[in-house]
């Protein structure tokens, strides 16, 4: 069974700061991982989707990288600020069963202070 | 492209009561999944269809909960006899087909459910 671990759990930073925030996963046969975005009592909103057979993926401040072998991915943020401030949460996509049923982190909750 | 619509975004019920959450998915998304999230904690995995096809269920969902998507389309999520453990923010995802290489997931707002 797919378990992803999000490290840290929760992080506070000054404005300004690049930040580097951890997803782990135990089976590295995925198919895709995916980041998220969600504030407080609302939906998720995608950031980030990394195909299995790519690297890194990259978005304005936002950069994702995938190691398959060693099952990780970071989400890098570039310049932090205080609109960065809500939970971010990696889904990874596994191949076991061939049914791709996205299994999620508990996520990092960052807030980033004026 | 209007995205995922959940209906209803609250719903407060007491303990007992069956209630009804309907997810409209993106149009053209074949696959639609709920999850289940509680507080500081990442979506649980409930169960999904592609089409009307109910494919796979979790543990998670007892014989309480039932799903449906009856014209491949919408999807309603109903929970009988609710027990205040049943109080959670209730998600529902949609995304085209595996294979296609664009197979991103989208959420909608969520239907938060609190059992009295």
């Amino acid at each position: 069974k797919q378990e992803v671990t999000q490290i840290p759990a929760a992080l506070s930073v000054p404005e300004g700061e690049n930040l580097v925030l951890n997803c782990s996963f135990t089976d590295s046969a995925i198919y895709n991982l995916q980041w998220f975005r969600q504030d407080p009592g609302k939906g998720l909103t995608s950031l980030l989707l990394i195909q299995s057979s790519q690297r890194e993926q990259t978005s304005g401040r936002l950069n994702a990288s995938l190691d398959k072998s060693s099952g990780r991915s970071t989400l890098y943020i570039a310049a932090s600020q205080p609109g960065d401030s809500a939970t971010y949460l990696c889904a990874v996509r596994g191949l076991a069963g061939g049914s791709y049923i996205p299994t999620f982190g508990r996520g990092t909750s960052l807030i980033v202070h004026p | 492209d209007t995205g995922v619509s959940q209906d209803p975004r609250h719903k407060i019920t007491k303990r007992g009561q069956n209630v009804t959450f309907r997810c409209d998915p993106i149009s053209e998304h074949n696959r639609l999944y709920w999850y289940r999230q509680t507080l500081g904690q990442g979506p649980e995995f409930l169960t999904y269809f592609q089409n009307e096809a109910q494919l796979e269920k979790s543990r998670l969902l007892s014989d309480r909960f039932s799903a449906e998507r009856p014209k491949g389309s919408f999807s309603t999520l109903e929970i009988q006899r609710t027990e205040q453990g049943d109080s959670a923010m209730y998600l529902c995802a949609s995304s085209h087909p595996v294979g296609r290489g664009d197979e991103k997931l989208f959420f909608g707002s969520g239907t938060q459910l609190s059992v009295l």
